[in-house]
């Protein structure tokens, strides 16, 4: 059974710093593309991260340039996005995604973990 | 940067047929997917390449794609369907996702 599961989130203040963590299973993830995508409390689904299948190629939403990292190890099968400079409006549930392409769609995508960036 | 666009919402009776539009420049020219989203739940992926559907999908949701608008269908709506809606496409090496219709089922 495939499966993704999220964790790392939790309580942060502005200017801090988490790293979340997406365990991989019931597949070959060595072989997917990745995504991490986000959705603000009552809000829509936005698109932060992705990354290729041997960790190569990498590209960010714009609003999270700079500040976020996306990375994985195919050895852990586990995926993850280091997020520096948290500012409230990172507060958001973040789910990480597989990617049956390269750039959508989404076939399996974890419970996410919540992120607040709140002092 | 790419924009889709989304009715906020879209009410159906049961048994009705639902149709719920996406819209973006040139968007026929792209692959477009519609994820659906219960409360509390994860997005579940339910048409992708415009007009697939993954398996356990139900036959009753299908999707189109032409011109500037992308449409999810919902043919016979039923309760369970009520959720929130959202498609997606792919411009200049970004996702994009549109902002998401809630379909409610009264």
């Amino acid at each position: 059974e495939v499966q993704v599961v999220e964790s790392g989130g939790g309580l942060v203040q502005p200017g801090g710093s988490l790293r979340l963590s997406c365990a991989a299973s019931g597949f070959t993830f060595s072989t997917y593309w990745m995504h991490w995508v986000r959705q603000a409390p009552g809000k829509g689904l936005v698109w932060v991260s992705r990354i290729n299948s041997d960790g190569s190629i990498t590209s960010y939403a714009d609003f999270v340039k700079g500040r976020f990292t996306i990375s994985r190890d195919n050895a852990k099968n586990t995926l993850y996005l280091q997020m520096n400079s948290l500012t409230a409006e990172d507060t958001a549930v973040y789910y990480c995604a597989r990617d049956i392409a390269v750039a959508g769609p989404f076939d399996y995508w974890g419970q996410g973990t919540p992120v607040t960036v709140s002092s | 940067s790419y924009e889709l666009t989304q009715p906020p919402s879209v009410s159906v009776s049961p048994g009705q047929t639902a149709r719920i539009t996406c819209s973006g420049d040139k968007l026929g020219d792209k692959y477009v997917c519609w994820y659906q989203q219960k409360p509390g739940q994860s997005p579940l992926l339910v048409i992708y390449q415009n007009i697939k559907r993954p398996s356990g999908i139900p036959e009753r949701f299908s999707g189109s794609n032409s011109g500037n608008t992308a449409t999810l269908t919902i043919s016979g709506t039923q309760a369970m369907d009520e959720a929130d809606y959202y498609c997606q496409a792919w411009d200049s090496s970004t996702v994009v996702f549109g902002g998401g219709t809630k379909l409610t089922v009264l």
